[in-house]
């Protein structure tokens, strides 16, 4: 089983429609969760953080289940500049590291 | 204008050659870090360090090495003993190594091997 798994996508949506991805992690003692945005052929830039009580930024609302180990993004009225490719990055204190998912693909159609 | 800047662009190599990829930062971050992406894959770590001098191997280490002889500066060899370095290779780095610190990502080189 993957450490850190995503739906692919891609998910094609109208634009001004939500949208909701989600990722499952499998190591139980995983400590801090992120979405990362990245566009087509460029670099990963943080999209947000995603905390225990959960947190919205805007559009963008992120929530963490650590019983099911899973945490969801959700996208309101979604913009044709939403599109891209949303991963899902797990960091455990214990390796130091960050464990990136494959990534859900997402395309806003006019 | 403060970031990461990573050269070349695109690079193509024969095998058999090593290749150099460069990573430079100004950001005056401590940790340095070295990943590897490729279609249908998260990104996987390849060296990370965490301080000028000092490195360590990430999840794919094996056909790579690095130096970290500057605090801005951070290359990646990609040797002959790397057998599918056709990828895209990214450069991150952070203010601070232990415990998290977000990390900047540089644009990224693609390398092919013909």
């Amino acid at each position: 089983r993957k450490e850190v798994e995503q739906d692919p996508g891609p998910f094609n949506v109208p634009e001004g429609a939500t949208v909701a991805f989600n990722c499952t992690y499998s190591n139980s003692a995983s400590q801090s969760f992120f979405w990362y945005r990245q566009d087509c052929r460029k670099e990963p830039k943080l999209l947000m953080s995603v905390y225990s009580s959960g947190n919205e930024d805007g559009r963008f609302t992120a929530q963490l289940n650590r019983a099911s180990q899973y945490i969801s993004l959700l996208i309101r009225d979604s913009k044709l500049s939403d599109s891209a490719t949303y991963l899902c990055v797990v960091f455990n204190f214990g390796n130091e590291k960050l464990t990136f998912g494959t990534g859900t693909r997402l395309t806003i159609i006019p | 204008d403060g970031g990461i800047t990573q050269s070349p662009k695109y690079l193509f190599r024969k095998e058999g050659q090593n290749v150099t990829l460069s990573c430079e930062q100004n950001l005056n971050h401590d940790a340095m870090y070295w990943y590897r992406q490729d279609p249908g894959q998260g990104l996987r770590l390849i060296y990370y360090s965490q301080i000028v001098n000092d490195f360590q191997k990430g999840d794919i280490a094996e056909g790579y090495s690095v130096s970290r002889e500057k605090k801005e500066s951070f290359p990646l060899t990609v040797t002959s003993a790397q057998k599918n370095p056709t990828a895209f290779y990214l450069c991150a780095s952070s203010i601070l190594a232990g415990g998290y610190n977000e990390q900047f990502f540089g644009p990224g080189t693609r390398l092919t091997v013909l």
